[in-house]
């Protein structure tokens, strides 16, 4: 089946520092890709909708500018922490919706990054 | 606005059936969902249902929809203890946006 692959796993950061984190859809395109946060013993909250080849829309309360995400490619999304501090320290998990005409409304699941901010 | 609300544990005896509920709020979603997550790890989908269906049964899972009532529940028939792990249950509320439940966590015990 479809696959979601999101690196990395695990980071730990200084304070101040940004990260880079990676969803890739494996063998599939996903013009669109949706940002999750969680945090500890709490539900996913939905962060962003990103749009390959436009602007990513951000779910009101989420800093655009501290969370940067860009879709370069029909298989690849990024989210970028920048100036990192400790509240940030969070699981990032994303999705893509499956390219199936039939499974629109499924949707695959990355691994989930756990960032650590120290 | 609102949460999509689930009780916030279960434990159950293994062998036993587990009944998970889930209230969501928009009675306009399409599809409801039940992802399941262990420890440390992403979700995976268990099972999903379109709103139309009253129910709808996989194997040993069960899921069971009221939409007047706007309650999904998701029972496992037979819960092993390698079902121990969180449920959330998810509405999508606009195109393929998902709104997630705040999760159940099930204790299966030997």
């Amino acid at each position: 089946g479809a696959v979601v692959s999101q690196h990395p796993s695990r980071v730990i950061c200084k304070s101040g520092t940004s990260v880079k984190i990676e969803c890739r859809s494996l063998d599939f395109q996903a013009t669109t890709m949706f940002w999750y946060r969680q945090f500890p013993k709490k539900s996913l909250m939905l962060m962003a909708t990103s749009n390959e080849g436009s602007k990513a829309t951000y779910e009101q309360g989420v800093e655009k500018d501290k969370f940067l995400i860009n879709h370069a490619s029909l298989t690849l999304s990024t989210l970028t922490v920048t100036s990192a501090h400790p509240e940030d320290s969070s699981f990032y998990i994303c999705s893509a919706p499956s390219h199936l005409a039939v499974a629109k409304n499924i949707q695959y699941f990355g691994a989930g990054t756990r960032l650590s901010v120290l | 606005g609102e949460d999509v609300e689930q009780s916030l544990f279960l434990s159950v005896r293994e062998g036993d059936s587990s009944v998970i509920n889930c209230t969501y709020t928009d009675s306009s979603s399409t599809y409801l969902y039940w992802y399941k997550q262990e420890p440390g790890a992403g979700l995976q989908l268990l099972t999903y249902i379109f709103s139309n269906m009253d129910m709808k049964q996989d194997q040993r899972l069960t899921v069971l929809l009221n939409k007047k009532d706007k309650h999904l529940s998701l029972r496992i028939a037979d819960t092993q203890t390698g079902d121990s792990a969180i449920y959330f249950c998810a509405e999508n509320t606009s195109f393929q946006k998902l709104v997630f439940g705040t999760g159940t966590r099930l204790l299966v015990s030997p």
